[in-house]
């Protein structure tokens, strides 16, 4: 049981590229959702999904974009990269969000320059 | 939406004393808090969580208070070890609703040996 994984752990981006954040959970968890931390600010919802093929916008949505084809994954995509887009991006998924909490990834460090 | 305001922003206490964060959320019909660690440089972490069926929940030294009429719940740390050395954060979501969950914006907890 690995848990939730994201890929990669690390990247830097130039302004305008686009990229992909890997997240895939192996305990069948019907909610996953994607939060932004940045100093000060805590975790900010990104986007949530509440099954397959199910998404919506959370607190910062604008500048990514999410899909969930399957139960398993969930990227994030970022369009357009921006140096306000620098931040530590964890993937949480929860069997029911509402009666249990997250278990987290292990985050991805972006630095946009 | 829902906002989850939290206090102290950084809070230092000396080994062996208690500590005390204080959360106030807006929306009254979110009834799942779910308290969360996070150690420097790793993923965050549920440590304990209450329900609005519940007024307090207890487990060895930590423990939630809720009062749902006033709209704040709370995090005690007795018998403070430097081990609890983190930024802890409360959230705030619905049980039974597809909802997003809301975090505050987390304390920093520092106990002095």
């Amino acid at each position: 049981n690995a848990g939730v994984t994201q890929t990669p752990k690390f990247q830097v981006l130039k302004t305008g590229q686009s990229m992909t954040l890997q997240c895939a959970q192996d305990m069948n968890h019907e909610y996953m959702s994607w939060y932004r931390q940045d100093p000060g600010m805590g975790l900010r919802l990104i986007h949530y999904s509440v099954g397959a093929g199910i998404t919506d916008q959370g607190e910062v949505p604008n500048g990514y974009n999410v899909s969930r084809s399957t139960t398993e994954d969930f990227p994030l995509r970022l369009l357009s990269a921006a140096p306000s887009q620098t931040s530590v991006y964890f993937c949480a998924s929860s069997y029911d969000q509402g009666n249990y909490g997250y278990t987290f990834g292990s985050g991805t460090r972006l630095t946009v320059v | 939406g829902e906002n989850v305001e939290q206090h102290p922003s950084t809070l230092s206490v000396q080994e062996g004393d208690s500590a005390v964060i204080k959360c106030t959320y807006s929306d009254s019909a979110s009834n799942y808090f779910p308290w969360y660690k996070q150690e420097l440089g790793k993923r965050p972490q549920l440590i304990i969580d209450i329900r609005s069926n519940v007024g307090e929940k207890k487990d060895q030294r930590i423990a939630v208070t809720l009062n749902k009429t006033a709209k704040h719940f709370s995090l005690h740390i007795t018998e403070t070890q430097p081990e609890d050395s983190a930024v802890y954060f409360c959230a705030a979501s619905k049980e039974t609703s597809y909802d997003k969950v809301i975090f505050g914006p987390g304390t920093s907890l520092s106990v002095i040996p």
